[in-house]
Formats: C-alpha cells, sequence, structure tokens
C-alpha cells in the first residue's frame, strides 16, 4: 500500500531562517507530488506540483522553492523566511488516472516568529 | 486560480440532526469535483470524487450531489455524530488546470 511520510510535523523558525521540508511517498512509482500551504483564515492554496524527476511548476510568486531530486521525493525550501510564510504545510501525491484522487501526508506546522 | 466557494463557513450541530453544506465552482471546463474531510491533526481524507452531471454518491450517512451546468455539489450528513466533526473540503478540477482548487472548507462540529 502507499504511504506519504512528512517531516518534520512542526517547526518554529525565526524570520530570516532558511527552511527544508522534506515529503517522501512508499508504494507507487512516478507520482504527481503536490505542496500546499494553509494559511490561518484561508483555504489549502497550491504552491507546487511536480510530474516528474526535476520538474517542479510553481502557482502563486513566493520566496518559496521546491525540488523533486528523485521520483518519490519532494523537497519544499526557502532560504529566507517571512512571517507570512507561518501555516500549515501539506504534501500530497497522485497518479495519472481518471478519478485525480489525492492522497495527503501529515503536514507540517510552520510557525515563524 | 479557480473560484471554490463553500458555505457555511462553520456549522454547530447537535448529534442526530441531519446537516448540508454547499460547494460551488467555476461551471465551464468541468472535469471533477472532490470532497474531502479534515480532522484535526489528521491529514485530508478522500470521500467522494464526482465527474457527471447528476452523480450522487453515497458512503454510510454522507452523500453528496453534484450539478455541473450550475456549479454546485452539496454534502449531506444524516444523523449527525461527533465523530463527524472536522472541516470538509469541496475541489474542482477543471479540464483547463492540472491540479485541484480547494475552497476554504466548512467546519462542522457535533456536540452530543
Amino acid at each position: 500500500s502507499q504511504t506519504i511520510h512528512q517531516w518534520p510535523a512542526t517547526l518554529v523558525q525565526p524570520v530570516g531562517s532558511p527552511l527544508s521540508l522534506e515529503c517522501t511517498v512508499e508504494g507507487t512509482s512516478n507520482p504527481n507530488l503536490y505542496w500546499y500551504r494553509q494559511a490561518a483564515g484561508r483555504g489549502l492554496q497550491l504552491l507546487f506540483y511536480s510530474v516528474g524527476i526535476g520538474q517542479i511548476s510553481s502557482e502563486v510568486p513566493q520566496n518559496l522553492s521546491a525540488s523533486r531530486p528523485q521520483d518519490r521525493q519532494f523537497i519544499l525550501s526557502s532560504k529566507k523566511l517571512l512571517l507570512s510564510d507561518s501555516g500549515f504545510y501539506l504534501c500530497a501525491w497522485d497518479t495519472t488516472g481518471l478519478s485525480y484522487e489525492q492522497y495527503f501526508g501529515p503536514g507540517t506546522r510552520l510557525t515563524v516568529t | 486560480i479557480l473560484n471554490v466557494e463553500q458555505s457555511p463557513q462553520s456549522l454547530h450541530v447537535q448529534e442526530g440532526d441531519s446537516t448540508n453544506f454547499t460547494c460551488s465552482f467555476p461551471s465551464s471546463n468541468f472535469y471533477a469535483l472532490h470532497w474531502y474531510r479534515w480532522e484535526t491533526a489528521k491529514s485530508p481524507e478522500a470521500l467522494f470524487v464526482m465527474t457527471l452531471n447528476g452523480d450522487e454518491k453515497k458512503k454510510g450517512r454522507i452523500s453528496a450531489t453534484l450539478n455541473t451546468k450550475e456549479g454546485y455539489s452539496y454534502l449531506y450528513i444524516k444523523g449527525s455524530q461527533p465523530e463527524d466533526s472536522a472541516t470538509y473540503l469541496c475541489a474542482f478540477y477543471s479540464n483547463s488546470g492540472y491540479a485541484l482548487n480547494f475552497g476554504k472548507g466548512t467546519s462542522l462540529l457535533v456536540t452530543p
């Protein structure tokens, strides 16, 4: 069966510090991978998606970046965090098919102080 | 970014009450409509994926309907239980897009 891991679960970082969140998927090959963020009072916002190794598309301009160094690994990074980067970050995967049902990881709660 | 609206924003009902929420989405370029249930401290979990106008899906006490021509979907919970307390998200998939567009969700609290 497929499993998706995210870490860390919670993170408190000062403004201006770097960020690295990691997501890995097990039990599937060639997944589409996604990073979402839910900021306070807002819905889930798509940040990045990837259809393959080294292929990253960004939805909104921001100071975040994403990388996919391996088929089942997706990393979200920032060189310098802003207060507005606080939120709940979710990684998700799906495979190209009729349903496009997405499977979500456990999430990371990021607080930028 | 496609506009997906959910109402109400939050709902508080008593155990045993039936309830329903609304999701509205663009009626053009429709491909699929998803409902997810998101409990606190857990991952969102898929409830339904609907693709055809008039679709009705059911899982236990929860059911959903879809009207793609007018751009709305209803989620119904019959006889709400405390364990139904969660945020219910709908997400729209456009056939001209590549990812789900989520609404802000409806937060349901069911008290005994």
